[in-house]
């Protein structure tokens, strides 16, 4: 199992550009997320998929669309970068309900608008 | 929504000292409590979990307490080695059908001196 995978590793992008990161994972989870790491602020909520076909917003989703594609795959996508958004990206997954419920991150993905 | 608070932001012990992480929660309704340990340039991994119709859960030299009524947990960590050297963050969230979605503290960052 290869759990939570995600494109591209380190990006550059200009203000303005339009990039999307993938994330995928194998573990038949229904919940995904996406989450921004800044120093000093932790992890922090960007947008949230419970199940295929849905998404809601998180603490910080201005700037940001997500797509969930199916189970497996939940993708970010920025429209115009700023350099506020130069973070830490981490894609997880879960499995919903009382049981099994540890989040499994990706590796991250660094990115830095200039 | 939930708001997490974590303290404190950096804390340094003696290698074989104890070291203790707190933290807050504000949503009465949370019911699980998850601690991650992120190495520098690394994903967060979850090290222990805690629901909340436990009080104290242990796993070897890592323990978490629980105090519902004051809306407050900690991570306790025993005879520290350098390997535990990392950030640590607290999460709290709301484990009901359909609502996963899980709020980080703003981490830790523990050192262990040698």
């Amino acid at each position: 199992n290869a759990g939570v995978t995600q494109t591209p590793k380190f990006q550059v992008l200009k203000t303005g550009q339009s990039m999307t990161l993938q994330c995928a994972q194998d573990m038949n989870h229904n919940s995904m997320y996406w989450y921004r790491q800044d120093p000093g602020m932790g992890l922090r909520l960007i947008y949230y998929s419970a199940s295929e076909g849905t998404t809601d917003k998180g603490e910080v989703p201005n700037g940001y669309n997500v797509s969930r594609l199916n189970k497996r795959e939940f993708s970010l996508r920025l429209e115009s970068a700023a350099p506020s958004q130069t973070s830490v990206y981490f894609c997880a997954s879960s499995e919903k309900g009382r049981l099994n419920t540890e989040a499994f991150f990706g590796q991250g993905t660094r990115l830095t608008v200039v | 929504g939930e708001n997490v608070e974590q303290h404190p932001s950096t804390l340094s012990v003696q290698e074989g000292d104890s070291a203790v992480i707190k933290c807050t929660y504000s949503d009465s309704a949370s019911n699980y409590f998850p601690w991650y340990k992120q190495e520098l340039g690394k994903r967060p991994q979850l090290i222990i979990d805690i629901r909340s119709n436990v009080g104290e859960k242990k796993d070897q030299r890592i323990a978490v307490t629980l105090n519902k009524t004051a809306k407050h947990f900690s991570l306790h960590i025993t005879e520290t080695q350098p390997e535990d050297s990392a950030v640590y963050f607290c999460a709290a969230s709301r484990r009901n059908f359909g609502n996963e979605k899980l709020t980080f503290g703003t981490g830790t960052r523990l050192t262990i001196i040698p």
